[in-house]
């Protein structure tokens, strides 16, 4: 079945980087794209970004241009987003989501949680 | 505060009808597909409606979806107490160049 694994929960300290990973199965990896959406406890949903797993083509969220890699390895089927300078304000959980062309997200990770804290 | 604006809340009592609205503009709403998540307690977001009005596989025909100009609409059909969690609207934004989400409406079923 399609899938969407991500990596395990991060603790890191206000200033440091982050990349959480996001291994899919079930389905042809560089058919689709692949969304990140965000969402800090107690609030809604925040996109995040999307990257083409066929030729590596990204579109990031203005607010977060400058502080947000988004990358793919396709030998391993497995996308990757790295946010550096950490704040307080970057405490959420991650999901990664299967998307096609940027519009629509059909499948989803479970979620990484990241805290940042001093 | 969010591009698309939703109702905080709903409710309704099981077996009825529910409607939950998404307003938005010409460079999102009106020009774009709407698509429709549905969040349960503690669990990932999952895709209910995509392109206004369309179900994935597995999703009941409870669920349905339509727009109107700037405005999209989501309805639940035969509430019940599973249907409650955390709803939201999201499409493409084309200011902005990337999607936006409603704010989001929890739904209680009494």
């Amino acid at each position: 079945q399609v899938q969407l694994v991500q990596s395990g929960a991060e603790v890191k300290k206000p200033g440091a980087s982050v990349k959480v990973s996001c291994k899919a199965s079930g389905y042809t990896f560089t058919s689709y794209g692949i969304s990140w959406v965000r969402q800090a406890p107690g609030q809604g949903l925040e996109w995040m970004g999307w990257i083409s797993a066929y030729n590596g083509n990204t579109n990031y969220a203005q607010k977060l241009q400058g502080r947000v890699t988004m990358t793919t390895d396709t030998s391993t089927s497995t996308a990757y987003m790295e946010l550096r300078s950490l704040r307080s304000d970057d405490t959420a959980v991650y999901y990664c989501a299967r998307d096609g062309a940027g519009d629509y997200m059909d499948v989803w990770g479970k979620g990484t949680t990241v805290t940042v804290s001093s | 505060q969010s591009v698309l604006t939703q109702p905080p809340s709903v409710s309704a009592a099981p077996g009825q009808k529910v409607t939950i609205s998404c307003s938005g503009s010409s460079s999102n709403i009106g020009n774009n597909y709407v698509s429709w998540y549905q969040q349960l307690p503690g669990t990932a977001p999952k895709l209910l409606i995509y392109d206004n009005n369309k179900r994935p596989s597995g999703i009941p025909d409870r669920f349905s979806g339509s727009k109107s100009g700037t405005s999209a609409t989501l309805g639940i059909t035969g509430l019940q107490t599973g249907d409650e969690a955390d709803y939201y609207c999201g499409t493409w934004d084309s200011s902005l160049s990337g999607v936006v989400f409603g704010g989001g409406t929890k739904l209680t079923v009494l």
